[in-house]
């Protein structure tokens, strides 16, 4: 079977830190995707882990266990238009990726 | 132009109608995909194609077809919409070497009546 948990809310003030947890079970898991998404608009890519461990892409870096099945994004000098929903996407050997419910990220001043 | 288009952007029906939401990439992607999105309710899987003559079901297939025209055009059809198919539909694309990476159109919002 398949689940997908991560945390409905965060909220944080611009310039601090925030990281969102992802913990997943996925059959024939292969790896795991972070994308961000505007009120109203396309969910953009972020990031991608094959391989436990943290990759970086600028203020943004994206870490996984696999033997946790265990994911995060951590957001780093947070910025008002980083207000968003983030999903972790785990992707499966059949190629296909199933969504989670999403995280509403708010930044407040 | 953008890669992934969706048409149309916006569609009000009644229940019962067929409606057909079509999706066409300039990418030159393999794979495609049909997503729904509701509130609170993240985005499901509707349908997913890696090439002409593939075709697979996702997580919420019932009442809902699909057809792959061509390697660039993939259609989403409701053969007789009902209001819980109102939400937000949206294709993606992605290419085999590409792990993880999925390519949104702007999405077509369905409202049944």
């Amino acid at each position: 079977g398949q689940s997908l948990e991560q945390p409905s809310e965060v909220t944080a003030v611009e310039g601090a830190i925030v990281q969102i947890n992802c913990t997943y079970q996925t059959s024939g898991f292969y790896g795991l995707s972070w994308y961000q998404q505007h009120d109203g608009g396309a969910p953009t890519f972020l990031s991608y882990n094959a391989l436990d461990g943290l990759e970086e892409t600028g203020r943004f870096s994206s870490f996984l266990s696999r033997s946790d099945s265990y994911g995060y994004l951590l957001l780093q000098e947070l910025q008002m238009k980083d207000s968003a929903s983030y999903f972790c996407a785990p992707k499966s050997n059949t190629g296909k990726l199933i969504f989670g419910q999403g995280t509403t990220l708010q930044v407040k001043p | 132009d953008a890669d992934v288009t969706q048409t149309p952007r916006n569609r009000i029906t009644k229940t019962g109608k067929r409606i057909m939401l079509e999706c066409s990439q300039t990418k030159g992607h393999d794979r495609m995909y049909w997503y729904r999105q509701d509130p609170g309710l993240g985005l499901r899987l509707i349908y997913y194609s890696f090439d002409v003559k593939d075709i697979n079901k996702g997580e919420i297939s019932d009442g809902y077809s699909v057809s792959r025209q061509a390697q660039a055009k993939f259609s989403l059809s409701l053969e007789s919409a009902i209001p819980n198919q109102t939400a937000l539909y949206f294709c993606a694309t992605s290419d085999f070497r590409q792990s993880g990476e999925l390519f949104f159109g702007e999405g077509s919002r369905l409202t049944v009546l």
